[in-house]
């Protein structure tokens, strides 16, 4: 199946600094891509759509000044988590949509941990 | 109030055992999928069902979609401890196929 990319898988940060997570997309284009918070042993929530060459859509509760998302190019989007605080720790997981394949492909998640 | 209401949330068994995951609605869905995802990892894919009353086998797994496509099930069948993880059922949302809502969730751990 089709490879999407996360990086980091894991990043430690101070509270207050900001982080940056990428998504590509290794073998498609995607002008879609999603990004979703998975909190321990509970499911996956979507926070928000990334749209290609345009604003992303937030999900009701999703601060988006603080969860800055950009759709540069039909390979990556990048989730920055602004002002990190504890409690955004959490594991992000981003997915892409190939329209080709009818289907959106998962990336490996990135473990956010803010100390 | 949650669309999907996956249960049980968690389930405990031994290497051998049969066991099913309930995947319940009172909202009638185009298809549900099925993922499984493994700690500090994205879901994979499983299956997708599409038509009411459909029957979808994956070796040991067999997935079903309710006659009214509101429910969905998952049994597993002589159960490994290869297939611990987390069970997860989704709708996708509109137009997109990537837009997904997910239930709960089910943590499966299967005992050598």
């Amino acid at each position: 199946g089709a490879v999407v990319s996360q990086h980091p898988s894991w990043v430690i940060c101070k509270s207050g600094t900001s982080v940056k997570i990428e998504c590509r997309s290794l073998d498609f284009q995607a002008t879609t891509m999603f990004w979703y918070r998975q909190f321990p042993k509970q499911s996956l929530m979507l926070m928000a759509t990334s749209n290609e060459g345009s604003k992303a859509t937030y999900e009701q509760g999703v601060e988006k000044d603080k969860f800055l998302i950009n759709h540069a190019s039909l390979t990556l989007s990048t989730l920055t988590v602004t002002s990190a605080h504890p409690e955004d720790s959490s594991f992000y997981i981003c997915s892409a949509e190939d329209v080709l394949a009818f289907e959106a492909f998962f990336g490996q998640g990135t473990r956010l941990t803010v100390v | 109030t949650q669309l999907l209401e996956q249960s049980p949330q968690f389930l405990s068994i031994q290497e051998g055992e049969n066991l099913t995951v309930y995947c319940n609605s009172s909202s009638v869905f185009s298809s549900l999928q099925w993922y499984r995802q493994e700690p500090g990892e994205g879901p994979v894919l499983l299956v997708t069902v599409v038509t009411g009353g459909e029957v979808k086998k994956l070796k040991r797994l067999t997935f079903q979609f309710g006659d009214a496509r509101k429910d969905s099930s998952l049994h597993i069948t002589a159960a490994q401890p290869g297939d611990t993880g987390l069970y997860l059922c989704a709708f996708a949302g509109g137009t997109s196929y990537g837009k997904l809502t997910f239930g709960q969730g089910t943590i499966l751990t299967v005992h050598p």
